[in-house]
């Protein structure tokens, strides 16, 4: 699977919009982003997911570059209960029957909403 | 009542002594996994199983064992615990018809090796 880089950690303030960005040069054509957060020590909770077209659902957007080497996730009104480790990932998905392919959680970028 | 539900939430222990953590899910998913948490890192994946049948090594399975006793319940399993196993372990689940191939998590299970 293809490696990501995320930037450490980022701040927002509360009601702005938090955009994370994740660098993902290596994605090759068969493989999904994915984001999932993880809120203070919890179990992490699945966001998003996208293979070339922007997504929408009523958690966040997912914003991919026409070459699909990066994208950003879009909370449009970031609120204090979106405090949180953002992880993105990219995973080829599985077929039904196929063998595993694991997604791979890497260091993430902590989200800190200000009030 | 949580989906995934491990047990025990927390735990404190001795070098040396065998631990055993369980994980029992609702959802009725056949997949099921075993991840480690270390602080200020992503999560690494220790077993996972596709079923009652199928277990298989993760990234980092030595020093651990699991068992999957039914669909519903997956238990890991540190035969003689060391120090650096303490760590945040989390249960997760998964639906082989869900191409998405979402995970679902549970609370957490802490483990403290003195």
């Amino acid at each position: 699977d293809a490696k990501t880089t995320q930037p450490p950690s980022m701040d927002c303030a509360e009601g702005r919009a938090a955009n994370l960005p994740c660098n993902h040069s290596t994605i090759s054509g068969n493989e999904y982003v994915y984001w999932y957060r993880q809120i203070h020590s919890q179990g992490p909770q699945y966001i998003i997911h996208g293979l070339k077209n922007n997504e929408t659902n009523e958690m966040a957007s997912l914003i991919i570059t026409e070459d699909r080497k990066s994208s950003t996730l879009i909370l449009p009104h970031a609120t204090l209960r979106d405090t949180a480790v953002y992880y993105c990932i990219v995973r080829a998905n599985l077929p039904i029957s196929g063998s595993a392919r694991q997604l791979t959680f890497g260091s993430g970028t902590q989200l800190t909403v200000l009030p | 009542d949580a989906d995934v539900t491990q047990t025990p939430r927390n735990r404190i222990t001795k070098t040396g002594k065998r631990i055993m953590l369980e994980c029992s899910q609702t959802k009725g998913h056949d997949r099921m996994y075993w991840y480690r948490q270390d602080p200020g890192l992503g999560l690494r994946l220790i077993y996972y199983s596709f079923d009652v049948k199928d277990i298989n090594k993760g990234e980092i399975s030595d020093g651990y064992s699991v068992s999957r006793q039914a669909q519903a319940k997956f238990s890991l399993s540190l035969e003689s615990a060391i120090p650096n196993q303490t760590a945040l372990y989390f249960c997760a689940t998964s639906d082989p018809w869900d191409r998405a191939g979402e995970l679902f998590f549970g609370e957490g299970s802490r483990l403290t090796v003195l």
